[in-house]
Formats: C-alpha cells, sequence, structure tokens
C-alpha cells in the first residue's frame, strides 16, 4: 500500500479544459516532485518543492502550474493542454529534496484530445 | 550531469530463469543508487537501493551490488516468475533523482 496517493487516476479533458491533478503524501516528507512519464521516453522530472516553496521547475511550458499548499499536497493545474502532453504524471515525495530515496504514486493517466 | 544507462529491452524470459539487466552511471559526487519497478498500468515502486560502494541492495529476491570502480548497479534474480513482469528503471540520485531509460521484462509460464 503506498503512502503516496494521486488522484484522479484517469482523466481525459480537450485542449480548452481546465483541471487539476491531486497528490498527497501520508509519509511525513518535506519535499515533493511532479514527473511526466511519456512513452518510449525516460521520467522528465517538472517540479520540485521543498518545505512547500518550489525549488526547481525544468523548463515546463507555463500551461502547467503546480501549487504546493503545505507539506502534504502538491497539485498541478492544467489549463490549454496540447496532445504531446498526454502522459502518465507521476507525483513522489522524499524526507528532503537531494539524496534522499523518493516514493512514487499510482499516477495519473491524461489524455488530451 | 548525471546520467544513467541500462540495457535495452525488451528481455523475454522462461518462469524459473536467471535475471540480468545492465546499469551503468556517471556522476560528479557520491551518489545513492535505486532499481524502481513498474508493474503494468501502475506507478514507480522502490524495489531495493544502496547508498555506498560496495553496498548489496536486495528485495523479493532481487540484487544489486553498488560497483563504484565499474560505476555500475546491475540487477539480479536467480528464478524469476510469471509476477515479475514488469519495466525495471535504474536510477542514480547525487543532488537529483536520474532516471534510465527503463527495460521491460516479460516472463512467459
Amino acid at each position: 500500500e503506498t503512502g503516496v496517493t494521486q488522484t484522479p487516476r484517469h482523466l481525459v479533458m480537450g485542449m480548452t479544459n481546465k483541471k487539476s491533478l491531486k497528490c498527497e503524501q501520508h509519509l511525513g516528507h518535506n519535499a515533493m516532485y511532479w514527473y511526466k512519464q511519456s512513452a518510449k521516453k525516460p521520467l522528465e522530472l517538472m517540479f520540485v518543492y521543498s518545505l512547500e516553496e518550489r525549488v526547481e521547475n525544468n523548463s515546463v511550458p507555463s500551461r502547467f502550474s503546480p501549487e504546493c499548499p503545505n507539506s502534504s499536497h502538491l497539485f498541478l493545474h492544467l489549463h490549454t493542454l496540447q496532445p504531446e502532453d498526454s502522459a502518465l504524471y507521476l507525483c513522489a515525495s522524499s524526507q528532503y529534496s537531494g539524496q534522499e530515496t523518493q516514493y512514487f504514486g499510482p499516477g495519473t493517466r491524461l489524455l488530451v484530445l | 550531469g548525471d546520467s544513467v544507462t541500462q540495457m535495452e529491452g525488451p528481455v523475454t524470459l522462461s518462469e524459473e530463469a536467471f535475471l540480468t539487466i545492465n546499469c551503468t552511471y556517471t556522476a560528479t559526487g557520491y551518489p545513492s543508487l535505486f532499481w524502481y519497478v513498474q508493474y503494468p498500468g501502475e506507478g514507480l515502486q522502490l524495489l531495493l537501493k544502496a547508498t555506498k560502494a560496495d553496498d548489496k541492495g536486495s528485495n523479493k529476491g532481487f540484487e544489486a551490488t553498488y560497483r563504484k570502480e565499474t560505476t555500475s548497479f546491475h540487477l539480479e534474480k536467480g528464478s524469476v516468475q510469471v509476477s515479475d513482469s514488469a519495466v525495471y528503471f535504474c536510477a542514480v540520485i547525487d543532488y537529483k533523482l536520474s532516471f534510465g531509460a527503463g527495460t521491460t521484462v516479460t516472463v512467459r509460464a
């Protein structure tokens, strides 16, 4: 049973929609991450939050907007996405950012039509 | 920056066969090394890890030894089962986590 949960597990949206992905960790960690997993590409780190502050943004388009209201919750707000944004979006957490082990949620499978 | 090179798949095996997935890394410091597994339709699960040279990580019959001299962290299992069918990712963390491309393993009954 994972200590990191993500909702929804599946999402279909049109290019003009606005939706949000939610991640919650029950591990008492202080760092949270968003990754994108596309077919036949390595996992891409999108954002890193440490103690609720964004510490890394890997040149992610502005149509992806993260939010970390507290150390247990992480959101990814989506608007005007493109079909190439269809992917599995994975959330992870660790005790602190840096060399700590990251624990992943089950992911949200996103399809943009 | 850090990078990870792992054996390309797919790999298809029969039950009880021996599995090896090669992984080598480059890193500037003294990284921690990980193997993650992704079962169909699921997220990544930590399989095992090693934090310093000569450490051996093990879990569910899988093993990997941190070899600093060869910068390798090869994954092995002596007798695979159908339930081991998954994608396996080698990863290295120095200041951030970098993943290999993943190796798809299919075990046939």
